[in-house]
């Protein structure tokens, strides 16, 4: 199925450093959503992006819905040990789709104390 | 509070096995999902059941069904797990069927085949 472009693959930083990671597509989305995902656990919703142009912060982390509506990035600010993780993007909404979920192919994270 | 609950959270099983993964939700949200994800990978959709009505993946195995005896309520049944079958199986819910309903996942069952 459809993926979205997701960058980078992976990330390895120094603890306290700023992270920035983004998700393209050819198509738009109605919604844009950022997941993390811990090892052996589920992916818990970090980020929720309805409108095109909403910049949306939670704690260290913000996220945009771009303007075209065809991407998002997401920023952690003053990373910590306890970002460690894969990031999933998910674009929701595009045509008849409904709630159905197109990921990216996510971002590990590895942030170095 | 934990809001959608999957159990076991490991399970094995022998190859061609018949094998059961449960998911509940206290949500009371009307649809709920079944991915497989693989190490690495992004969660894949199995399928999706909004209320009472059962909506397949076009690409989704004939080895894996599903049941939704009420509401809260959803199993992944797999007849004849393979090799390939190993994987992580997610449940997740969203409140109904449209753009904006956020799905909200579970912890994840980790599928072992012998």
């Amino acid at each position: 199925g459809q993926q979205l472009n997701q960058s980078p693959q992976s990330m390895f930083i120094q603890e306290g450093e700023d992270v920035s990671m983004n998700c393209t597509s050819s198509s738009i989305f109605n919604t844009w959503l950022w997941y993390k995902q811990d090892p052996g656990e589920g992916p818990v919703l970090l980020i929720a992006l309805y409108k095109a142009g909403e910049l949306t912060s939670n704690g260290r982390l913000t996220a945009q819905f771009g303007i075209t509506r065809k991407d998002s990035f997401l920023n952690i600010s003053a990373s910590i040990p306890s970002d460690v993780g894969i990031y999933f993007c998910a674009g929701q909404g595009a045509e008849t789709s409904g709630s159905r979920l197109t990921f990216g192919e996510g971002t590990q994270l590895t942030v170095n104390p | 509070d934990a809001m959608v609950i999957q159990n076991p959270r490991y399970q094995v099983t022998q190859f061609g096995k018949p094998v059961t993964l449960s998911c509940s939700q206290t949500l009371n949200h009307n649809v709920m999902y079944w991915y497989q994800q693989k190490s690495s990978q992004a969660p894949k959709l199995l399928f999706h059941y909004y209320d009472k009505d059962f909506n397949n993946e076009a690409d989704t195995p004939d080895n894996f069904q599903s049941r939704r005896p009420n509401t809260s309520f959803c199993f992944l049944d797999i007849r004849s797990p393979g090799l390939g079958d190993a994987a992580m199986y997610l449940c997740a819910t969203s409140r109904d069927w449209l753009a904006r309903d956020t799905q909200y996942f579970g912890p994840g069952t980790r599928l072992t085949v012998l």
